[in-house]
């Protein structure tokens, strides 16, 4: 079946540093590769998304990295704030953004 | 821009009530809207699709009778939990779709609602 997961369910990082949230997915039969910020008690935010023929793109102080050959999935922030606590989920989407799937979630906690 | 509301942002009621939650799209039309529903600490899982003028779409293990949709315009769609039982206890969020094809295709997710039921 159709999965999308992640390795790490909580992820800690200093204030400052650089933060990466890995994600495998099972199913490549996707438009896109998304990742979504969801702050505690609010609905996702769009943060970035990839679309399933490239192996990169870039952002304000996030890259999203595709690597179709393994099926892995990352976002990497730059400079992680407190402002980034928050738990990230990388999703996929099919008929362009008509059907998204959610992976699991991983929680990332900024120490200041 | 795609500003997407939900009301309430919180409800309580009894077991065996319905309740009703709205979502809105404020500043764009939407041909499609998403129910979603998210337990704590768990990843979003789609309930239905539903596309204006239209039945909504269910997945599979959702009740349609349990779930009532209804998007009866460009800018709006609402869930009814009927007969609610503590088990639909849960953060429902609904996203909705751009309809005008200048603009990114993505999904613009509403700030979600908390439904607790007694």
């Amino acid at each position: 079946g159709e999965s999308v997961g992640l390795h790490l369910p909580t992820l800690s990082v200093q204030e400052g540093d650089n933060s990466i949230i890995n994600c495998a997915y099972s199913n490549s039969a996707s438009d896109y590769f998304i990742w979504y910020k969801q702050e505690s008690g609010k609905g996702p935010q769009f943060i970035i998304d990839i679309r399933s023929n490239m192996d990169k793109r870039q952002g304000q102080r996030v890259t999203v990295l595709l690597n179709k050959t393994v099926k892995h999935l990352s976002l990497q922030i730059a400079a992680t704030q407190p402002g980034d606590s928050a738990v990230y989920f990388c999703a996929r989407g099919s008929g362009g953004y008509q059907k998204v799937t959610f992976g699991i979630g991983t929680k990332l906690q900024v120490i200041p | 821009g795609a500003v997407v509301s939900q009301h309430p942002s919180r409800v309580i009621c009894k077991s065996g009530t319905s309740v009703k939650i709205e979502c809105r799209s404020l500043d764009f039309q939407a041909t499609t809207m998403f129910w979603y529903r998210q337990f704590p600490k768990k990843s979003l899982m789609l309930m239905a699709t539903s596309n204006e003028g239209s039945k909504a779409t269910y997945e599979q293990g959702v009740e349609k009778d349990k779930f009532l949709i209804n998007h009866a315009s460009l800018t709006l769609s609402t869930l009814t939990v009927t007969s609610a039982h503590p088990e639909d206890s849960s953060f429902y969020i609904c996203s909705a779709r751009d309809a005008q094809r200048d603009l990114r295709d993505t999904q613009y997710f509403g700030p979600g609602t908390r439904l607790t039921v007694l």
